[in-house]
Formats: structure tokens, sequence, C-alpha cells
């Protein structure tokens, strides 16, 4: 089945040691973007790429970066990650043509 | 800026009851309209897409829009345990927008 895969599916690191989190899909969409819910909150867009063009939000701290090497993957790299960037990361796809978005299972982020 | 806003709840419903949520968003731009329902611990799941003012049915879910008043209910139906959840209303203003989300209403199915 097609489908927005996330891997992996929990991740523990230490303050400031960098991460990477992965997500891939099979859907051949066009726009993969990257949510954080933080406990008991609603969902924050991060940042999306559109093709190759990547979209930051304003809000979102530098030490997020984002890569999209080929339509497949699209890769989260937290740089120094603190104890506020605990959360489960979203990763979801769209179709151009389409409105809804399609979201993985989430990698929840744990920092000791 | 975009705000969505929804009752956080604990909103209890008697199963087969009728739930009634609702959510206003500030962005009289916003274009499409969505809710999501969310497990604990999981991530969203599609539940309904409405883009026109009126009522939209699919099976026991129901969605109404009124964009003049910037207001987008659901109503689910012979409600059962398994409804049991946190339902995220979200919008967008279309194009490549990502969704600006709303806090969610936890949803509790008294059986």
């Amino acid at each position: 089945d097609a489908m927005v895969i996330q891997n992996p599916r929990y991740q523990v690191t230490q303050f400031g040691k960098p991460v990477t989190l992965s997500c891939s899909q099979t859907l051949n969409h066009n726009v993969m973007y990257w949510y954080q819910q933080k406990s008991s909150q609603a969902p924050k867009l991060l940042f999306h790429y559109y093709d190759k063009d990547f979209n930051n939000e304003a809000d979102t701290p530098d030490n997020f970066q984002s890569r999209r090497p080929n339509t497949s993957f699209c890769f989260l790299d937290i740089r120094s990650p603190g104890l506020g960037d605990a959360a489960m990361y979203l990763c979801a796809t769209r179709d151009r043509a389409q409105e809804t978005q399609y979201f993985g299972p989430g990698t929840r982020l744990l920092v000791l | 800026q975009k705000e969505v806003e929804q009752n956080s709840g604990p909103l209890s419903v008697p199963e087969g009851a009728i739930a009634s949520l609702n959510c206003t968003y500030s962005d009289r731009g916003s274009q499409s309209f969505f809710w999501y329902r969310q497990y604990s611990g999981k991530s969203p799941e599609l539940i309904m897409s409405i883009y026109s003012n009126g009522d939209k049915e699919d099976g026991r879910f129901t969605a109404q829009l009124n964009k003049a008043s910037q207001y987008v209910s659901l109503l689910i139906r012979d409600s059962q345990p398994s409804d049991s959840a946190t339902y995220l209303c979200a919008v967008t203003g279309g194009g490549a927008d990502g969704l600006t989300f709303g806090k969610g209403t936890h949803l509790i199915i008294q059986p």
C-alpha cells in the first residue's frame, strides 16, 4: 500500500547531540511537510518542500533544518536538541492537485 | 496570525448519541477545512474535508461549514466508544500552505 513512513518511531538523544529524523513516501506527492506536536498541543508547521523548493515558517528555530534529496525522502535535522524539542514530529505529504495531507505515524523524540 | 479555536473539552457523550464538535478560525482567506482524529500517541487521521458552505456527509460523520461566521463543525451520529479520541480542526489557505490546527477537542464516548 502507498503510504508515508517515518523512521525511527522513537528516538532518544542527548542534550546538544545532533539527530536526524527520516520520512519517506510511496505516494509520489510533490509537497512534504514537517510538523512538531508537543504534549497536549496542536501540531505546528515547521517547514515544507514544494518539489525542491524549501519553505521555512517564520518562527521555526534555526536549530531545525531539512533536506529533500529526492521526491520520496525528506529529513529533519535538529542540530543541537534542547529539552524543549522533545515532541512528536509528524511528516505529511500532499499532491499538488489536491488539498488533503496524509500523515505518517510520527517519530517521538525524547531529549535527555 | 492565523488562529483556530476549539473547546478542549473533555466532551462526554453517551454511546449512541450525537457528538457535536465546533471550531472557529480567524483567517477569512482560509480555503480548505479538515477534521482529523488523533488517538493518544498516534498521528492525526483524516476524518472529513470540506471546502464550500453547507453540509457534507460521510457515513456517521457530517461536517458543516459557514464561511461568513468562520465556523466549522463536525457531527458524529450513533457515537461509539471507538470514537473516543482528540478531534483536531485544521484549516489552510490553499496552494502549498501547511495546515493550521486547533488544539483539539477531547471526546469521550461513555458506554
